[in-house]
């Protein structure tokens, strides 16, 4: 089974700031990587697929970036609307994995 | 526009059964593989169980299998979960997804508004 590991578990930063987030997969995964948000209550939604590519009207200060089996999803400029809970999901094979989570608090 | 209609959550015992259902109207649902997610409050995403668009071969995750089947009647457009022997830790919102493209192993591009199942004495 592959392993998502996600980090930070939290990360408190502060409107206008950049923020990273990282995923590390346990094997190789050929790129088959997607973000999403979630807002409390809500349905996650997904931001970045294929480890890089932005989402239709997802703003452009959203980006995902790859480095072997560690991948980013960066911020940039962070908005209110942003303050929410991040996650990573390897779609290369069955089981389907996670990431634990990232959530983004109002520093 | 994709819609998810996910149905039948509510409060069970430890043990007992629940069947969730997923409807999702329009022509090309049997298109798509489909998928369960869930989430325990307060947690993160779990995968639980993806179906062919044919509905002949299931994947399960490890936490459920044997417990919960996945199907789905193509010509009703509509996806079920049946969840047997109940635990605990079962306790979840869960969602049914959907991808955009016809992949069978996929990411979830389209997701219901979630149903609560809670398993408690």
């Amino acid at each position: 089974d592959i392993q998502m590991t996600q980090s930070p578990s939290t990360l408190s930063a502060s409107v206008g700031d950049r923020v990273t987030i990282t995923c590390r997969a346990s094997q190789s995964i050929n790129s088959y990587l997607a973000w999403y948000q979630q807002r409390p209550g809500k349905a996650p939604k997904v931001l970045i697929y294929s480890a890089s590519s932005l989402e239709s009207e997802v703003p452009s200060r959203f980006g995902g970036s790859e480095s072997g089996t560690e991948f980013t999803l960066t911020i940039s400029n962070l908005q209110p609307d942003d303050f929410a809970t991040y996650y990573c999901q390897q779609y290369f094979r069955f089981p389907l994995s996670f990431g634990g989570g990232t959530k983004v608090e109002i520093k | 526009e994709v819609q998810l209609l996910e149905s039948g959550g509510g409060l069970v015992q430890p043990g007992g059964s629940l069947r969730l259902s997923c409807a999702a109207p329009g022509s090309t649902f049997n298109k798509y593989a489909m998928s369960w997610v869930r989430q325990a409050p307060g947690k993160g995403l779990e995968w639980v169980a993806t179906i062919t668009e044919g509905g002949a071969t299931t994947y399960y995750a490890d936490s459920v299998k044997g417990r919960f089947t996945i199907s789905r009647d193509n010509s009703g457009n509509t996806l079920y979960l049946q969840m047997s022997s109940l635990r605990v830790e079962d306790t979840a919102v869960y969602y049914c997804t959907r991808p955009r493209h016809l992949q069978l192993v996929h990411r979830c591009d389209y997701w219901g508004q979630g149903t609560l199942v809670t398993v408690s004495s």
